[in-house]
C-alpha cells in the first residue's frame, strides 16, 4: 500500500515549467514525503524530501499543503531528460527505511 | 565519484543454477537493500540490511538469500532459481539509523531472465 495518490501520466512543453501533484490524505505527523524519479533504463534517482516546510534544491521545489495532506513537486523548467516516472513517497519515523513505490506518475516533456 | 555498483547488470540463466548479484557501495553507508522491479507491480523491497551481520525481509523475499559480511557489500542469492525470478533488481544504500529523511542511492539495476 502506497499511501499516496498521484496521475498517472502528465505532459510538459520543454522550458515550461511543470506541477507534479501528490495525495497523502492519511499521512501522520512524522511522516517525511519524498519524491524519487526513475529515468528509461536506470535505477531510481532521488529528488527532494520534506516535513513541512517547503524545500527548495538543485533539482526541483517541493511544496507541501499546510494541512499536509498533499505536496507538489516543481520543475522549473522542464528538460528532455526530465521525461521520467516521478514517485511520491510517505518515509515513517523509525522504520525500516523501505520506501514503497506506487505507480508514480508518467511525465513527457515535449520538444 | 559516490556510487552503488550492481554485477553483473545482465544475466540469463535456466532454472535451478545458483547465481549470486553483488552490490557494493562506496559512501560508507549502513543500510542497504535490494528491490525487483516487475511491469504492474512496481518495485518491492526483497530484504533490507540495518549494518554488517544485521538482516531482515522485506515484502518479497521467498526464494532469496542475502549476507552483509561487510559494510560496502549486499549480495542478493538466488539458490534454485525460478522463472518467477525474472525480474529488474535494484539494490540501494543509504546513511542509515532509521532516519525518515535520509536519501537512497540507487545502483543502475541488473536484468535477470530465468529460462
Amino acid at each position: 500500500d502506497a499511501k499516496t495518490t498521484q496521475p498517472n501520466s502528465m505532459e510538459s512543453n520543454e522550458e515550461e515549467p511543470v506541477h507534479l501533484p501528490c495525495n497523502h490524505s492519511t499521512i501522520s505527523g512524522t511522516d517525511y514525503i519524498h519524491w524519487y524519479r526513475q529515468l528509461p533504463s536506470q535505477g531510481p534517482e532521488y529528488v527532494i524530501h520534506g516535513l513541512t516546510s517547503n524545500v527548495n534544491n538543485r533539482m526541483a521545489s517541493l511544496a507541501i499543503a499546510e494541512d499536509r495532506k498533499s505536496s507538489t513537486l516543481i520543475l522549473h523548467r522542464a528538460t528532455l531528460r526530465d521525461a521520467a516516472v516521478y514517485y511520491c513517497i510517505r518515509v515513517a519515523q523509525g522504520g525500516s527505511e523501505k520506501l514503497v513505490f506506487g505507480k508514480g506518475t508518467k511525465l513527457t516533456v515535449n520538444p | 565519484e559516490a556510487q552503488v555498483t550492481q554485477n553483473p547488470r545482465y544475466l540469463i540463466t535456466v532454472t535451478g543454477k545458483k547465481l549470486t548479484v553483488t552490490c557494493s557501495q562506496n559512501m560508507n553507508h549502513e543500510y542497504m537493500s535490494w528491490y525487483r522491479q516487475d511491469p504492474g507491480l512496481g518495485l518491492r523491497q526483497i530484504y533490507y540490511s540495518m549494518n554488517v551481520e544485521v538482516t531482515d525481509k522485506g515484502d518479497v523475499p521467498e526464494g532469496y538469500k542475502v549476507s552483509r559480511k561487510e559494510k560496502r557489500n549486499f549480495p542478493l542469492i538466488l539458490e534454485s532459481p525460478s522463472p518467477n525470478q525474472t525480474s529488474l533488481y535494484f539494490c540501494a544504500s543509504s546513511y542509515g539509523g532509521g532516519r525518515p529523511n535520509n536519501e537512497q542511492f540507487f545502483g543502475p539495476g541488473t536484468r535477470l531472465t530465468v529460462l
